[in-house]
């Protein structure tokens, strides 16, 4: 079964810098779909970024970027230039055409960003 | 603007009680789910519906059930609601167009005392 590991359960980051979430999974699929999505105190999780397993080219949205090592199977999430805005929790999700379109999340990770 | 929503924010029921979470969304999808989100374990599967009158159990079933009478509407139901239920109940549906994401409701707290 698809497992996916978020093992900083809390980090904490000052405006305007920068920060790396961790993520790793496990699955013994070639082709699949990872996810960043974000859930803001008491407000509605919504997805950051996606990345398809078949791009080796690194997904990015603005201050957001990932760095996907398939290999490795590792999606990590940076955050350049933090906001006060950016203080959520952030959960690691994947996605496989085998698994139907069902998201398996990691335990998530809260970040707090310091002014 | 897509639109997810849940019929209650929080609740509180009684052991043994049943409870109807509901759940709208109005992007016409065909696939919805619900979530079970608590402390250090993420969000876990519970059930999903890939069109209407279908449904399927994801990783943790047990003591719940779902209905999906309409295209926009998927019901949770604790039939007999127990303590380890207390928990925040995320629904979703999917988009399999160009943004292929899930979007999700605002969640409802449950509390079974």
């Amino acid at each position: 079964a698809q497992t996916v590991t978020q093992s900083q359960p809390e980090m904490s980051v000052q405006e305007a810098e920068t920060v790396t979430l961790s993520c790793t999974y496990d699955t013994s699929e070639s082709d699949y779909y990872l996810f960043w999505y974000k859930q803001p105190p008491s407000r509605q999780m919504i997805l950051v970024i996606r990345q398809e397993a078949y791009k080796q080219q690194n997904a990015t949205e603005n201050r957001f970027s990932v760095n996907f090592q398939k290999a490795a199977k590792s999606f990590s999430l940076k955050i350049s230039d933090s906001q006060l805005g950016d203080a959520a929790m952030y959960f690691c999700a994947y996605r496989s055409e085998e698994y139907g379109n069902k998201l398996v999340f990691g335990a998530g990770t809260i970040l707090r960003v310091k002014s | 603007d897509v639109k997810v929503t849940q019929s209650s924010r929080y609740l509180v029921k009684r052991t043994g009680e049943k409870v109807f979470l509901e759940c709208v969304q109005d992007m016409d999808h065909e696939n919805m789910f619900w979530y079970r989100q608590d402390p250090g374990l993420g969000l876990r599967l519970i059930y999903f519906s890939y069109d209407v009158k279908m449904k399927e159990k994801g990783d943790i079933p047990e003591g719940y059930s779902v209905s999906r009478e309409k295209k926009e509407r998927f019901s949770l139901i604790l039939e007999s609601a127990s303590t380890n239920q207390t928990s925040m109940y995320l629904c979703a549906s999917h988009s399999q167009g160009p943004t292929d994401t899930q979007y999700f409701g605002p969640g409802t707290r449950l509390t079974v005392l």
